[in-house]
């Protein structure tokens, strides 16, 4: 299968964006959807892990969920700041266990 | 936690390459790890995984056949054997630690860079 995102998103420091990770055939539930975010320059960092839990460390700012219905999944970060600007990718598994990425998604914060 | 690549550099279409990530700060042989790839300017790119023990490998489409993947932990070290490579190999390659209970890749390096020109 593949995870879809948006190539780019854009918002002001202090609102709210939330970026879209839609998967192709099979069921966005059958397997946890994890986030990463990459600074530019830099590797990537864990956000979210199995679809909604933040690793100790990350701000609660940050949030993940799943919807069925669009058979996505969503990241969304609150009270935006400047450092939040980064490439973010979904990333999810199959039952090969072949880890899937999404293609990522270029936050800038105006 | 650290992760240090090395072995990345120019090689010719065709020609081989093998990478090597070498681990602290964690029980090595407890832990999954997994090799990553970004093209220039593109998204990450998951390549192969080898559990602790060695026991179960799983490779990309994208290169099974092509790239092999091995461990050694009493050198706390994982390897990427890359043969017949191609222009479409170029990336930097990142080792990644996966986390014992989630299909999470909780730390990662900082990545080799490999370059295969015509």
């Amino acid at each position: 299968f593949m995870l879809t995102q948006p190539h780019s998103v854009s918002e002001s420091p202090g609102k709210t964006i939330t970026i879209s990770c839609t998967r192709n055939s099979g069921n966005i539930a059958s397997n946890y959807v994890q986030w990463y975010q990459q600074r530019p320059g830099s590797s990537p960092t864990n956000m979210i892990f199995e679809d909604n839990q933040r690793p100790s460390g990350v701000p609660d700012r940050f949030s993940g969920s799943i919807d069925s219905s669009s058979n996505s999944a969503f990241l969304t970060i609150s009270g935006l700041r400047t450092e939040d600007e980064a490439d973010y990718y979904c990333q999810s598994y199959d039952g090969n266990k072949h880890w899937v990425f999404g293609g990522g998604t270029k936050l800038t914060v105006l | 936690v650290q992760l240090v690549e090395s072995g990345g550099g120019l090689v010719k279409s065709g020609g081989s390459l093998r990478l090597s990530c070498v681990a602290s700060g964690f029980v090595f042989s407890d832990s999954d790890m997994n090799w990553v790839r970004q093209a220039p300017g593109k998204g990450l790119e998951w390549v192969s995984s080898i559990s602790g023990s060695s026991r179960y490998i799983v490779y990309a489409d994208s290169i099974k056949g092509r790239f092999f993947i091995s461990r050694d932990n009493a050198q706390r070290s994982v390897y990427l054997q890359m043969d017949s490579l191609t222009i479409e190999d170029t990336a930097v390659y990142y080792c990644a630690k996966k986390t014992s209970d989630y299909f999470t890749l909780e730390d990662w390096g900082r990545g080799t860079l490999v370059t295969v020109s015509s």
